[in-house]
């Protein structure tokens, strides 16, 4: 079956920089790109990124484009996500999705659904 | 970036009754290449991740049960629960996926058995 498994929960101080991880099993890796959400304590969802790990094409929210870092591993079907310079606002349960969309070449790709979720991962950042 | 504002923020169902959910997008999400709708659907329950329910705004997502409907065109949008299980208590979101980014969500509602 499909699964996405995310590592475990993170305490960060303002300033550090906190890195998630999401492994993928069940289906072929490089099929569909990887999105990552986020989730404020009692907030709704917001969409940061999305990395496509056939090419490495990524996308970003522009509020995230500076500090924001995602890789994949085709190898370990595995995608990460580094988020930097963290502030308190930044505390929030951190989702990795299996994203549905196509890509009519390199660099033009098209982000539909998230159809498949990690389980999250709570960061806190706090002094 | 496209809003999404959904309504109404929670609402309370009696078991077997019908819940209705609305999401209306700041710009038409209708996608000139398929003529079909950008919207998705999300349920998450309290502790989980959200799960998929619905997509091109009418496709339900496998495994999905049949009392859930999505439909509407254009910029509004509606999720239909038939008959309110005590499972269906959740929040739920609209999501767009419109050929620009952002991917953008609405706030969600928040569904209770009255």
């Amino acid at each position: 079956q499909i699964q996405l498994v995310q590592s475990g929960a993170e305490v960060k101080k303002p300033g550090a920089s906190v890195k998630v991880s999401c492994k993928a099993s069940g289906y072929t890796f490089v099929s569909f790109g990887i999105s990552w959400v986020r989730q404020a304590p009692g907030q709704g969802l917001e969409w940061m990124a999305w990395i496509n790990p056939h090419n490495g094409n990524r996308k970003y929210a522009q509020m995230f484009k500076d500090r924001l870092s995602m890789t994949t591993d085709k190898s370990t079907t595995t995608a990460s996500m580094e988020l930097r310079s963290l502030r308190s606002d930044d505390t929030a349960v951190y989702f990795c999705a299996r994203t549905v969309g196509y890509c009519t070449s390199s660099s033009n790709c098209y982000i539909h659904y998230l159809d498949y979720w990690g389980q999250g991962t709570l960061v806190t950042v706090s002094s | 970036d496209i809003v999404m504002t959904q309504s109404p923020d929670s609402l309370a169902v009696s078991l077997g009754e019908r819940a209705t959910i609305n999401c209306k997008s700041s710009q038409s999400v209708l996608s000139r290449s398929n003529s079909q709708n950008s919207v998705a659907w999300y349920q998450q329950k309290p502790g989980q991740p959200p799960r998929l329910i619905i997509y091109w705004a009418s496709t339900r997502q496998s495994g999905v049960p049949d009392r859930f409907s999505g439909s509407g065109s254009g910029t509004d949008f509606t999720l239909t629960i038939s008959s309110l299980q005590a499972e269906d208590v959740a929040v739920y979101y609209c999501q767009q996926y419109y050929n620009s980014l952002p991917l953008t969500f609405g706030g969600g509602t928040k569904v209770e058995i009255k």
